[in-house]
């Protein structure tokens, strides 16, 4: 239990459907993360939420959307996928935005997404 | 901007061998993270370097930080099959709004 929870943990989704991916954190942190794994890549930040702000937008595709309503809940919504974003996508958190030196990030267990 | 790279990419050994992977930052970081992360996990939080020059254990593993704070290792003594995955180091520049950037990772395999 990492305090991070992540749905669905696999999702298979063709190049035309709309889908969305879900983070809940239950740690009261004030900063929310998406990250992408894919393989033989290094973790790549997607964005950053801080308090309920949009932060950071790593120059990602308009078919990746966030959403952040509260602290607590960061969404990714999906819409007309490539095959090449087939990844692991990793939500995380910390106490505060990670702008301020020293922050650790908690992960939840990422969601496999497959675009087919 | 900012770059985090790791060496090795891989490493295979046999349980009770050591082990050390190195991060190496293009950038002066103010300090260092390092992370775990088991096959079909997330990345685990496992310990923070601060200060120029600094060394922290937890038990068979070994953290340091470089004097010049632009590299950090991490040796694994007498490895078991429990420490197989990949480790992460994690930079974060200097400055305000500085960001945490993730190195390569070294995956790391250990037989019996």
């Amino acid at each position: 239990e990492t305090g991070v929870t992540q749905t669905p943990r696999h999702l298979v989704m063709g190049m035309t459907n709309k889908k969305s991916l879900k983070c809940e954190q239950h740690l009261g942190h004030n900063a929310m993360y998406w990250y992408k794994q894919s393989a033989k890549k290094p973790l790549e930040l997607m964005f950053v939420y801080s308090l309920e702000e949009r932060v950071e937008n790593n120059s990602v595709p308009s078919r990746f959307s966030p959403e952040c309503p509260n602290s607590s809940h960061l969404f990714l919504h999906l819409h007309t996928l490539q095959p090449e974003d087939s990844a692991l996508y990793l939500c995380a958190s910390s106490q505060t935005f990670f702008g301020v030196s020293g922050n650790t990030i908690y992960f939840g267990e990422g969601s496999w997404l497959t675009v087919v | 901007g900012q770059q985090v790279m790791q060496i090795p990419q891989y490493q295979h050994v046999q349980e009770g061998e050591d082990f050390t992977t190195y991060c190496n930052s293009s950038t002066t970081l103010s300090n260092i993270q390092w992370y775990k992360q088991r096959p079909g996990g997330h990345p685990v939080f496992l310990i923070q370097l601060v200060k120029s020059g600094e060394v922290k254990k937890q038990k068979r593993l070994t953290f340091q930080f470089g004097e010049a704070k632009k590299n950090s290792s991490l040796h694994i003594t007498a490895t078991q099959t429990t420490d197989v995955g990949t480790y992460f180091c994690a930079g974060q520049d200097t400055g305000t709004a500085s960001k945490l950037t993730f190195g390569t990772g070294t995956r790391l395999q250990v037989t019996l």
